[in-house]
């Protein structure tokens, strides 16, 4: 059973505009999500993080959203450039010493010029 | 500074062989991670070492993969009588003991292993 769902596999946005992410979690101990971006080829890179007790977290012009009753974030991106085009995942933990991250399956942003 | 560098980048190899994936991490950290991604999917979490020890190995599919770590930095996933199933891109990860309120892990490359 997938824990950490990204519901959408891809979204085009144009220049300029809001891109929003969107994420669903099942398991009620996670406690620290993160944003990852992929570029083809390379290892994901990191982009910002939200710790539970947070609902939101802000970085430049990538901002992440965290409803805890609804176990669902979302990652805003204001406003989008044709750079941020690449696959982003939505990754969780579950704290303590073991920092393992359950990932979801990934959505692939466009951002057309 | 160098980040996690992963060789070989690419794998190919026939069914039943014996392959070894190597992770360099980055300098001082202390956690590594292994994970793998199949087509379509996110990475998918294998082991992780604190130091020389396996922390936590309950993501290894089968007795048929098994990784070390020696000295506390490099590590290598050792994979037995592979199976076309195994093809998959084989991440890993580091990151500094007792990072505060979350885990930001530095990815690599991937070493991309295709079992014919």
């Amino acid at each position: 059973d997938q824990q950490v769902k990204q519901n959408s596999p891809s979204l085009s946005v144009q220049e300029g505009r809001i891109s929003i992410l969107n994420c669903d979690y099942t398991n009620s101990m996670f406690d620290y999500f993160l944003w990852y971006k992929k570029y083809p080829a390379e290892g994901p890179t990191f982009l910002i993080s939200i710790s539970s007790i947070k609902d939101k977290n802000e970085d430049g012009r990538f901002t992440v959203f965290l409803n805890k009753s609804a176990k669902h974030l979302s990652l805003h991106i204001v406003p989008s450039q044709p750079g941020d085009s690449a696959v982003y995942f939505c990754a969780a933990s579950g704290g303590g010493s073991n920092y393992k991250l359950t990932f979801g399956k990934g959505t692939l942003l466009t951002v057309n010029p | 500074g160098a980040g996690v560098s992963q060789t070989p980048s690419n794998k190919v190899t026939e069914k039943g062989k014996y392959v070894e994936l190597r992770c360099d991490p980055i300098s001082g950290h202390t956690a590594l991670y292994w994970y793998r991604q199949s087509l379509g999917q996110g990475p998918e979490f294998l082991i992780y070492f604190q130091g020389t020890g396996a922390a936590d190995d309950s993501g290894l599919p089968n007795d048929r993969f098994f990784a070390v770590r020696p000295e506390g930095s490099v590590s290598t996933l050792k994979i037995q009588r592979t199976e076309r199933g195994d093809s998959a891109v084989y991440l890993c990860a580091s990151s500094p003991a007792g990072v505060a309120g979350g885990n930001e892990q530095f990815f690599g490359p991937g070493t991309r292993l295709t079992v014919l």
